[in-house]
């Protein structure tokens, strides 16, 4: 069965970064893009980033374009997500999710998420 | 910005119940339009996408309809599973979500 587990979430100040991990099994990972969503407590979704199923595309909500970084390491099923000069606004519970196929950026699976706080 | 505008915010209703979420898009969409529902600390779970067409496993109690941009999820009968909250999603350009419905017990 499809699994998505997130890691390396916690507790980072203003203006400091943080790498957050996607371990992925039960589905073919190389061959599927993947997306980043996020939400705030008590708010709704937002989603941050896409990368196509090659890595050779990549794309970002407004919110975090030029300070995320989203990439992908196809031979250790894993994606990624460098988020740098985080602010108090970045704080969200951090889900990676599956694209369900073509890049049409809706998703079939998700992970459980992790947390990421951004204290000022 | 392609912007999503669900109604209501809140819905209480009773289970048996038939309930209906509406989603507005800033511009139209066509039918490029996902629905999940998401309960209390949990990740969302996909329900419906490309407007209708239900997700495999989804309880056929669970409906879409829509184009354009005008889009409604019902529930035939409101079981006390489907006590959550249910977001729309339209992925015509990149991804928006709408702010969400909760579905309380009245």
């Amino acid at each position: 069965q499809v699994q998505l587990v997130e890691s390396g979430g916690g507790v980072v100040q203003s203006g400091g970064s943080l790498r957050l991990s996607c371990a992925a099994s039960g589905f073919t990972f190389s061959t599927y893009g993947m997306h980043w969503v996020r939400q705030a407590p008590g708010k709704g979704l937002e989603w941050v980033a896409f990368i196509r199923y090659d890595g050779s595309n990549k794309y970002y909500g407004d919110s975090v374009k030029g300070r995320f970084t989203i990439s992908r390491d196809n031979s250790k099923n894993t994606l990624y997500l460098q988020m740098n000069s985080l602010r108090a606004e970045d704080t969200a519970v951090y889900y990676c999710a599956k694209d369900r196929s073509g890049g049409q950026y809706y998703f079939d699976y998700w992970g459980q998420g992790t947390l990421v706080t951004v204290s000022s | 910005d392609i912007q999503m505008t669900q109604s209501p915010s809140t819905l209480s209703a009773s289970v048996g119940d038939r309930v209906t979420i509406t989603c507005r898009a800033s511009q139209t969409i066509s039918t490029w339009l996902a629905w999940y529902q998401q309960r209390p600390g949990r990740a969302p779970k996909l329900l419906i996408y490309k407007a209708s067409s239900l997700e495999s496993g989804v309880p056929s109690r669970f409906s879409g309809s829509g184009s354009g941009t005008e889009f409604t999820l019902t529930i035939s009968s409101l079981q006390p599973d489907d006590f959550a909250t249910y977001y729309c999603q339209q992925y015509d350009t990149y991804s928006t979500f709408g702010g969400g419905t909760k579905v309380e017990i009245k």
